[in-house]
C-alpha cells in the first residue's frame, strides 16, 4: 500500500502531556496537509508544508501546537501540555504541486483521547 | 461562511442510484466542485472534480448545471459499502491549495 501513513492511529494520554504523530505522505507528493477533525464535524484544516516550509497555519493551530517536516519528507505534529478540548482525529493529507487540480490524499488519522 | 449547502443525510436502496446533491450558488469561476466521502473511522477518500463539464470515472459521475451553481454526485449502482459522509467542496485555486470541508451528507445504503 502507498497511500499516506500515519502513525499511531490511537494515542491516550493524561492532561498535561505532550504527545506527537508521524505522517509519512505518498512518496512523490511533495504538498502536505494536517487536519483536525472532531466528532460530528467535517475535517478542519490546520496546517501545510511545501516541501520543508510551512506555508500556512490556522488560527486553529494555537502556540501548543507545532508542526515540522525536515527534508520535505515525513511530517510530525507535537501537542504541548494537552488539554482535553485537544481530543480529535488528526488527519494527514498529501498532494502533488499541480496547483488546484492536484487531489488531496488522506491517510487514516490518529485518534487523540486527552484524559 | 460555508460556500456549500447538502442535505443532510438521504437514505437509499442498494443496487440503485445514489444522487447527492450540492448547491453552491456563489461559487466564483477559478473554483472547482470536488467530492470526497469519509467512512466511519477513516479519512476522507477523494471521488471526482471537475469545473464546468461532466466528469465520469470508475466510482463515480459528477453532473455540474451549466450556471454551475449547482451540482449531482451520482453513484450509478450504490451498495451497502457507500454508506459514508459525502461532502462537497469548493476548492479555492487562489490563495491556498487546502480543502474546505462542511458537515456533508450522510448517505444510508439500506437492503
Amino acid at each position: 500500500d502507498t497511500g499516506v501513513s500515519q502513525d499511531p492511529r490511537h494515542k491516550i494520554t493524561k492532561r498535561g502531556q505532550n504527545v506527537t504523530f508521524r505522517c509519512d505522505p505518498i512518496s512523490e507528493h511533495n504538498r502536505l496537509y494536517w487536519y483536525r477533525q472532531t466528532l460530528g464535524q467535517g475535517p478542519e484544516f490546520l496546517t501545510y508544508f511545501q516541501n520543508e516550509a510551512q506555508l500556512e497555519k490556522s488560527r486553529l493551530l494555537s502556540d501548543r501546537f507545532s508542526a515540522e517536516r525536515p527534508k520535505g519528507s515525513f511530517s510530525t505534529l507535537e501537542i504541548q501540555r494537552t488539554e482535553q478540548g485537544d481530543s480529535a482525529m488528526y488527519l494527514c493529507a498529501s498532494s502533488l504541486v499541480s496547483g488546484y487540480n492536484s487531489p488531496l490524499h488522506f491517510g487514516n488519522g490518529t485518534r487523540l483521547t486527552v484524559t | 461562511d460555508a460556500k456549500t449547502t447538502q442535505p443532510t443525510s438521504m437514505d437509499c436502496a442498494e443496487g440503485r442510484a445514489a444522487n447527492l446533491p450540492c448547491n453552491h450558488s456563489t461559487i466564483s469561476g477559478n473554483e472547482y466542485v470536488y467530492w470526497y466521502r469519509q467512512i466511519h473511522s477513516q479519512g476522507p477518500q477523494y471521488i471526482i472534480h471537475g469545473l464546468k463539464n461532466n466528469e465520469t470515472n470508475e466510482m463515480a459521475s459528477l453532473i455540474i448545471t451549466e450556471d454551475r451553481k449547482s451540482s449531482t454526485l451520482i453513484l450509478p449502482h450504490a451498495t451497502l459499502r457507500d454508506t459514508a459522509v459525502y461532502y462537497c467542496i469548493l476548492r479555492d485555486t487562489g490563495t491556498a491549495s487546502k480543502l474546505t470541508f462542511g458537515t456533508g451528507t450522510r448517505l444510508q445504503v439500506t437492503l
